[in-house]
């Protein structure tokens, strides 16, 4: 079964640092969006992502964050300059026309 | 914008009894309900969903109802087991866009 797969799977940074969180998303669909989880809290929806340009955003997703999607597999999320609030797990999700979102295992990323 | 309110926070049931979660959602433009899983530490893996010209869908032991002039939808699992043990996340949407989550329920089923 295909599915979303997310690299890596855990990166501990230096506040200030860049980070690039990788995902290769499910190749037949079209719709790609990043979440995040801090750690016991609920899944807050960052960007999504369609025909090659974000189509929505929260207010979560300030300057410091960009997607790419740079070739036909791989979607891409940079922080640009992390601070100690962005550790979080990080999960990438695709969807086909209908909805349904398929998620990856996620990143956990770790500001310190 | 969307808000999503989900109770209880914490359910804890006797193993073979149902389990009962309750979602509710600002935005009467809402058409898909989906309901997440999640066990400790691992992604959330979709359960059921149901979108917004049906009042109810059923899959085995678990099912959904929604109310879309009360705006409420529920979460009903039936004949609880210990792998039902693990936080269950409700979230609402209006387009394939973006999905608004519930705080999450942490599901314990008693043995």
């Amino acid at each position: 079964e295909p599915e979303v797969t997310q690299t890596p799977s855990h990166q501990v940074t230096q506040m200030g640092q860049e980070v690039i969180l990788r995902c290769v998303p499910i190749s037949n669909h079209l719709y790609f969006y990043w979440y995040r989880q801090i750690l016991g809290q609920k899944v807050e929806f960052l960007v999504s992502f369609y025909n090659n340009e974000i189509s929505e955003k929260s207010e979560i997703f300030d300057d410091q964050f960009s997607v790419e999607r740079p070739d036909g597999s791989n979607f891409t999320l940079k922080i640009r300059s992390t601070k100690l609030e962005d550790s979080a797990m990080y999960f990438c999700a695709s969807s086909p026309m209908d909805g349904e979102l398929f998620f990856g295992e996620g990143s956990r990323l770790t500001v310190l | 914008g969307e808000n999503v309110e989900q109770h209880p926070s914490t359910l804890s049931v006797q193993e073979g009894d149902s389990a009962v979660i309750k979602c509710t959602y600002s935005d009467s433009a809402s058409n898909y309900f989906p309901w997440y899983k999640q066990e400790l530490g691992k992604r959330p893996q979709l359960i059921i969903d149901i979108r917004s010209n049906v009042g109810e869908k059923k899959d085995q032991r678990i099912a959904v109802t929604l109310n879309k002039t009360a705006k409420h939808f529920s979460l009903h699992i039936t004949e609880t087991q210990p792998e039902d043990s693990a936080v269950y996340f409700c979230a609402a949407s209006r387009s394939n866009y973006q999905l608004i989550w519930g705080a999450g329920t942490k599901l314990i089923i008693k043995p």
